[in-house]
């Protein structure tokens, strides 16, 4: 199994911070990565797929970069509605997800 | 607007088997683009792919999962089944209906998910 890592954990920040999560794989899984952002009792909604293009409909203040085994997931300005939890997903093989970070207001 | 809508029940006792069914609305299943899969997630927990199946029932399961799940796909009603066998408390989770395309992607709709409880 492809192991996912997810740095920080837990991230505490204010509105208009800009805001980076990490995603590290066990192996390369080239740029089959996927970002999710899920809030309580709410399904993931997919934010980015192959690493870094952004899914219709999501607010471009989101990106994503990276390749191989490391990549990020950046919030150029951080608005009340981003608060939630963020997951990254390979997909180079079965399906694995990071552990999550959770975005909380400072 | 495509829809996935889980159901099933919400308690289910140690050793027997939980099933769930995931209905799709406005749009078929029988879509030669994409396979449909059940994801879980123990409460507090991050997300675990359980299996996906396409609409001709080939299907894959995560190996951890392999030996106590059933998959399949009802055409005429438009939905998919998981069966989860010998079932524990460490099953306990809310469990999710999503789509991928055909090639091992990402899975860009979901469904509300549904919690399912397993205790005595």
């Amino acid at each position: 199994d492809i192991q996912m890592t997810q740095s920080p954990s837990t991230l505490s920040a204010s509105v208009g911070d800009r805001v980076t999560i990490t995603c590290r794989a066990s192996q390369s899984v080239s740029s089959w990565l996927a970002w999710y952002q899920q809030k309580p009792g709410k399904a993931p909604k997919l934010l980015i797929y192959k690493a870094s293009t952004l899914e219709s409909g999501v607010p471009s203040r989101f990106s994503g970069s990276g390749s191989g085994t490391e990549f990020t997931l950046t919030i150029s300005s951080l608005q009340p509605d981003d608060f939630a939890t963020y997951y990254c997903q390979q997909y180079n093989g079965f399906w694995t997800f990071g552990q999550g970070t959770k975005v909380d207001i400072k | 607007h495509l829809q996935l809508q889980e159901s099933g029940p919400g308690l289910v006792k140690p050793s027997e088997t939980l099933s769930l069914t995931c209905t799709v609305s406005g749009g078929s299943i029988t879509s030669n683009t994409y396979y449909w899969a059940w994801i879980r997630q123990p409460p507090g927990k991050g997300l675990e792919w359980i299996g996906s199946i396409y609409y001709n029932g080939n299907s894959y399961h995560n190996p951890s999962l392999e030996s106590r799940v059933t998959t399949s796909v009802d055409t005429s009603k438009n939905l998919i089944s998981l069966k989860l066998r010998s079932v524990t408390a460490a099953d306990t989770a809310v469990y999710y209906c999503a789509r991928h395309y055909t090639t091992v992607t990402y899975f860009d709709y979901w469904g509300q998910g549904t919690l399912v409880t397993v205790s005595s």
